[in-house]
């Protein structure tokens, strides 16, 4: 069974700071998508960014990056250059390439930016 | 605008009656899940569907019941709701075919049992 481990319940940063926020999946899959979602008071899940596990270069959106490293089953968002509207829960998470379409989320971060 | 809508969005009832959540999605995807979100678990799978008529259980199946006679609506229903099951409730919709592989998530269902 696949699973998605987010250790950082809750973050806190200045605006204009970069921020990393961090997760680790476990699978025994060879190729798979990960992704981050952020989730606003407002309840909608938005896609920050997807990774496709057999594609070694890091995908990045804007100010949105990450930092996939396969081997070690890790994959961190970092947000640079922080504002008020990334104010949210973060959820990292995963789905196989093969099968059902599954996705498998961790347990969320979430992430305060502060004026 | 196309997407996925789900209904109502808060709901109130009380223990061990039945309640339904509705979920219609307009881009005809193949794939349709409910999730339950919790605070300090993330979103948990309840049920998903392939195709019309073809559903399976996901990690918390147990007190939930899932239809899907046709392939727009994905319907969730509480057979005897528990406090247990007071939460946010999250359908969603994914198309293999879809080149940039994405899930569209509706905006969410408050239900809490009293």
């Amino acid at each position: 069974a696949q699973t998605v481990t987010q250790s950082q319940p809750e973050m806190s940063v200045q605006e204009a700071e970069t921020v990393t926020l961090s997760c680790t999946y476990d699978t025994s899959e060879s190729n798979y998508y990960l992704f981050w979602y952020k989730q606003p008071p407002s309840r909608q899940m938005i896609l920050v960014i997807r990774q496709e596990a057999y594609k070694q270069q890091n995908a990045t959106e804007n100010r949105f990056s990450v930092n996939f490293q396969k081997a070690a089953k890790s994959f961190s968002l970092k947000i640079s250059d922080s504002q008020l509207g990334d104010t949210a829960m973060y959820f990292c998470a995963f789905t196989p390439i093969q099968g059902a379409q599954k996705l498998v989320f961790g347990q969320g971060t979430r992430l305060t930016i502060n004026p | 605008d196309a997407g996925i809508t789900q209904s109502p969005r808060y709901k109130i009832t009380e223990t061990g009656r039945q309640v339904t959540l509705m979920c219609h999605q307009t881009w005809s995807h193949s794939y349709m899940f409910w999730y339950r979100q919790d605070l300090g678990h993330g979103l948990r799978l309840i049920y998903y569907s392939a195709a019309a008529d073809i559903t399976d259980k996901g990690e918390v199946p147990d007190g939930y019941v899932v239809s899907r006679s046709k392939t727009e609506n994905f319907p969730l229903t509480l057979e005897s709701a528990t406090r247990s099951q007071t939460s946010v409730y999250f359908c969603a919709s994914s198309d293999v075919q879809d080149p940039n592989y994405g899930y569209t998530f509706g905006s969410g269902t408050r239900l809490t049992v009293v």
